[in-house]
């Protein structure tokens, strides 16, 4: 079975620092993965998806990257601001799974002025 | 291009009875899936529909079901709601081919009396 961990699960920066945040999964033979912010009550926001053929995506200030073999992948955000507090979520979608996506537990960021 | 769009986005239901959410996806999509977001166990895939059939079924009893129709609108259906099902229920759409990157709707909050 599929366990998708996120760490840490809560985390609060400066505004403007560089921060990353881990995604790590119990099985390689992903097809995908993808990250999404959340708001409080609200649904999810695609950011970046990673092909399992796929080592990095960027988008902006967001760059995630993907190691299949020892199964993590991370998220980095530049420059960090208030509007990037929300709950950051990645989920992996197996071989053969169809679209069934597989989400972590979350890490919920609070970026302070 | 309109998202993914649900209805409705609140309902007060009290145990015993029945409920139905409507999730219309993004234009040209064929893929429709279900999730259940709590506290306590996060977000969990409920089904997929694709192309008005079932594709994917996660871990929920048999009171929660679903149905797609021909334009890739969906429905899912709780009977006999329990306090527990009180939840936000996302849908998310992809174009159901192999890239698989998935959107979400903005969901609906059910709560359960």
């Amino acid at each position: 079975k599929q366990e998708v961990t996120q760490i840490p699960a809560a985390l609060s920066v400066p505004e403007g620092e560089n921060l990353v945040l881990n995604c790590s999964f119990t099985d390689s033979a992903i097809y995908n993965l993808q990250w999404f912010r959340q708001d409080p009550g609200k649904g999810l926001t695609s950011l970046l998806l990673i092909q399992s053929s796929q080592r990095e995506q960027t988008s902006g200030r967001l760059n995630a990257s993907l190691d299949k073999s020892s199964g993590r992948s991370t998220l980095y955000i530049a420059a960090s601001q208030p509007g990037d507090s929300a709950t950051y979520l990645c989920a992996v979608i197996l071989t053969g799974g169809g679209n069934k996506l597989t989400f972590g537990t979350g890490t919920q960021l609070k970026v302070e002025l | 291009k309109a998202g993914v769009t649900q209805t409705p986005r609140y309902l007060i239901k009290t145990r015993g009875q029945q409920v139905t959410l409507s999730c219309s996806p993004i234009s040209g999509h064929r893929s429709v899936s279900w999730y259940q977001q709590t506290p306590g166990q996060g977000l969990q895939f409920l089904f997929e529909y694709f192309s008005e059939t079932q594709r994917n079924k996660g871990n929920f009893p048999g009171r929660f079901s679903g149905r797609q129709f021909s334009n890739s609108r969906s429905e899912m259906n709780v009977s006999t709601l329990e306090l527990g099902d009180s939840a936000l229920y996302l849908c998310a759409s992809s174009s159901g081919t192999l890239n698989n990157e998935q959107f979400f709707g903005p969901g609906t909050r059910l709560t359960v009396l």
